[in-house]
Formats: C-alpha cells, sequence, structure tokens
C-alpha cells in the first residue's frame, strides 16, 4: 500500500500524559501537513513541512505541541501533559512539491484523553 | 479557524435520489476542492474547481463554482447507500514557497436510505 499511514489508529491516554503519533506520507512526497479535527467539525490546519523544514505552525499548536520530520520522510507529532481539550482526530496529509494542490490523507489518530 | 459554512448541515435522502450540498467561503481563492469523509477515517479528495471554472464534473459527481458569491455546490447523482458520508469542501490558504494548507468547512452529513 502506498498511501499515507498513520501509528496508532487510536490512543486512550489519561490526562497529563504524553503522547507521540506518527505519520509515513507517500514515498515522493515531500510536503506534509498535519491537521486536527474535533467532532463535528472540519479539520483545522496546525502544521507544515517542507522535507525537514517545519515552515508553517498554527497558534492552535500550543507549546505542548512539538513535531518533527527529521530525515525529510516520516513525521511525528508530540503532544505533553495532556489536556481533555487535546482529545481529537488528528491527520496526516502529503503531497508532492510540483502541481500540489490535493492532499492525500492518512486514516488519523484518535485521540481521547480521559 | 473555519473558511466557510456548508448547507444543510446534514441531509438524508433516499437511495436513488440526488444529493445537493452547498458551501460558502469568505475570502479569495485560486481553487476549491471537495473532500469525503466515511466515518471515523481519514479525508478522500473528490474532486477540484480552479477559481477560472465555473463547473466540473467527474462521474456522478458535478461540482459548480460561483466566485461572485464565493460559493459552491457539489450534486452527487443517483445516490448509492455507499455515499453515506461526511463531506467537506476545502478552500486553499496560502503558506509558503508554493504551499498551500486546506481551510475546510464544517461539512454535510450526507445519509443515504436505502
Amino acid at each position: 500500500d502506498t498511501g499515507v499511514s498513520q501509528d496508532p489508529r487510536h490512543k486512550i491516554t489519561k490526562r497529563g500524559q504524553n503522547v507521540t503519533f506518527r505519520c509515513d506520507p507517500i514515498s515522493e512526497h515531500n510536503r506534509l501537513y498535519w491537521y486536527r479535527q474535533t467532532l463535528g467539525q472540519g479539520p483545522e490546519f496546525l502544521t507544515y513541512f517542507q522535507n525537514e523544514a517545519q515552515l508553517e505552525k498554527s497558534r492552535l499548536l500550543s507549546d505542548r505541541f512539538s513535531a518533527e520530520r527529521p530525515k525529510g520522510s516520516f513525521s511525528t507529532l508530540e503532544i505533553q501533559r495532556t489536556e481533555q481539550g487535546d482529545s481529537a482526530m488528528y491527520l496526516c496529509a502529503s503531497n508532492p512539491a510540483v502541481e500540489a494542490d490535493e492532499q492525500y490523507f492518512g486514516p488519523g489518530t484518535r485521540l481521547t484523553v480521559t | 479557524s473555519q473558511q466557510g459554512e456548508e448547507d444543510p448541515q446534514a441531509l438524508s435522502i433516499q437511495e436513488g435520489e440526488n444529493a445537493t450540498m452547498n458551501c460558502s467561503y469568505k475570502t479569495s481563492i485560486n481553487n476549491l476542492q471537495w473532500y469525503r469523509q466515511n466515518s471515523g477515517r481519514g479525508l478522500v479528495h473528490l474532486i477540484l474547481i480552479r477559481s477560472n471554472e465555473r463547473e466540473k464534473h467527474s462521474g456522478r459527481l458535478r461540482v459548480t463554482l460561483d466566485t461572485s458569491k464565493k460559493s459552491s455546490s457539489l450534486l452527487i447523482t443517483a445516490s448509492r447507500a455507499a455515499d453515506t458520508a461526511s463531506y467537506f469542501c476545502a478552500t486553499d490558504a496560502f503558506i509558503i514557497q508554493g504551499a498551500q494548507k486546506l481551510v475546510f468547512g464544517q461539512g454535510t452529513r450526507l445519509t443515504i436510505n436505502p
């Protein structure tokens, strides 16, 4: 399968714990995006990577959130000291740098903070 | 923040009928895209229409765009049970170096009754 993959698909954690999610984009795509989607809403942009460089961060990305893409391939999104308001679906998407309008989404990681 | 609104928020029709969903947005755009999301899953790209296009077709899908009214509509003809999903419109917003983030509406939840 050459689509975008995300791991884990579901994560339940207690408030105050740290969690890390992984995204593997389509291999030839050098642009990678993270979005967050709460129940009943559309996805909202969190951050953008071109290769290994994080070039844009939303103000939604508080200082408890950090994202990396160390070798320009997979990316991780870490949330420290989770809060109940962090409960959401975290979606990763990728596309190539050339003629890139459509974004290819992964299946998402559903986070529940109890 | 959401770019605009989708109407209706929920739509329930009989199999075989046509489904029409509307999307309004606030700022000028280069293109507008429609995505489908099955419950608890990632988003799947359906169709893209550029700002200089007024109508576009893809299989059973027909999209219109009226930039003067900042609105778009998605028509699904001859609906099937498998079309049951949430449908989102997304507009582009420039980030940096040619990359664009997607700004989504709140979505329309479509239910096709057999």
